[in-house]
């Protein structure tokens, strides 16, 4: 069976320092990779997503950006946080052209102070 | 006007109750359609997904798509304590690429 994995559960980072969320996949291969958040009483926003190894679409512009470099492994990043950051980081994983198909992870809540 | 629209709640009701949770499109392009469920601070998890119009049944729950309406709901049958959470509605499709669009989710609390 497949798992989707995140780390850290939670992150208080000052206004200004770097991030680095980390997701890995097991079970399945060559899967879509999306990274999204949530804001308190707010949908999903989708961030980055993911086809293959080194191929990043930015669906929002903004101070993060994502790599995948390893095919099971997406990495979102900021050289420098904003408060505005703050927010529920969502990894998934998700098969099929249509994205009707997505499986989350345990998230990530980060508090940029 | 947002492109899914769905009501945020809450929502209470008794144990054994029928819940009907709705949402709103704007986009006809949309083809496939999600529920998902989030426990409080969890990730959401995927319930059933339906293509096109139509009912689509699994257990206790039960998704309607209306694509003439826009429309799309999940029926909860004989709803349970354990059913409380965040229902999320999703949509995607040939809008270009990937993208699924989520509703902000609805909030249900059941009373045993």
């Amino acid at each position: 069976s497949q798992t989707i994995h995140q780390w850290p559960a939670t992150l208080v980072q000052p206004v200004g320092s770097p991030l680095s969320l980390e997701c890995t996949v097991e079970g399945t291969s060559n899967p879509n990779l999306y990274w999204y958040r949530q804001a308190a009483g707010r949908g999903l926003q989708l961030l980055f997503y993911s086809v293959g190894i080194g191929q990043i679409s930015s669906e929002v512009p903004q101070n993060l950006s994502a790599s995948r470099p390893q095919d099971r492994q997406f990495i979102l990043s900021s050289k420098k946080l904003l408060l505005s950051d703050s927010g529920f980081y969502l990894c998934a994983w998700g098969r099929g052209t249509g994205g009707y198909e997505q499986y989350f992870g345990p998230g990530t809540r980060l508090t940029v102070t | 006007q947002k492109e899914v629209e769905q009501d945020p709640g809450p929502l209470s009701v008794p144990e054994g109750a029928i819940v009907s949770l709705n949402c709103t499109y704007s986009n006809s392009a949309f083809q496939y359609f999600m529920w998902y469920r989030q426990y409080s601070r969890k990730g959401p998890e995927l319930l059933m997904y339906t293509y096109s119009s139509g009912n689509k049944e699994d257990g206790r729950f039960t998704a309607q798509v209306d694509k003439s309406s826009k429309y799309i709901s999940l029926f909860i049958r004989d709803s349970q304590p354990s059913d409380s959470a965040t229902y999320l509605c999703a949509m995607s499709g040939n809008t270009g690429g990937f993208k699924t669009i989520f509703g902000a989710g609805t909030r249900l609390f059941v009373k045993a």
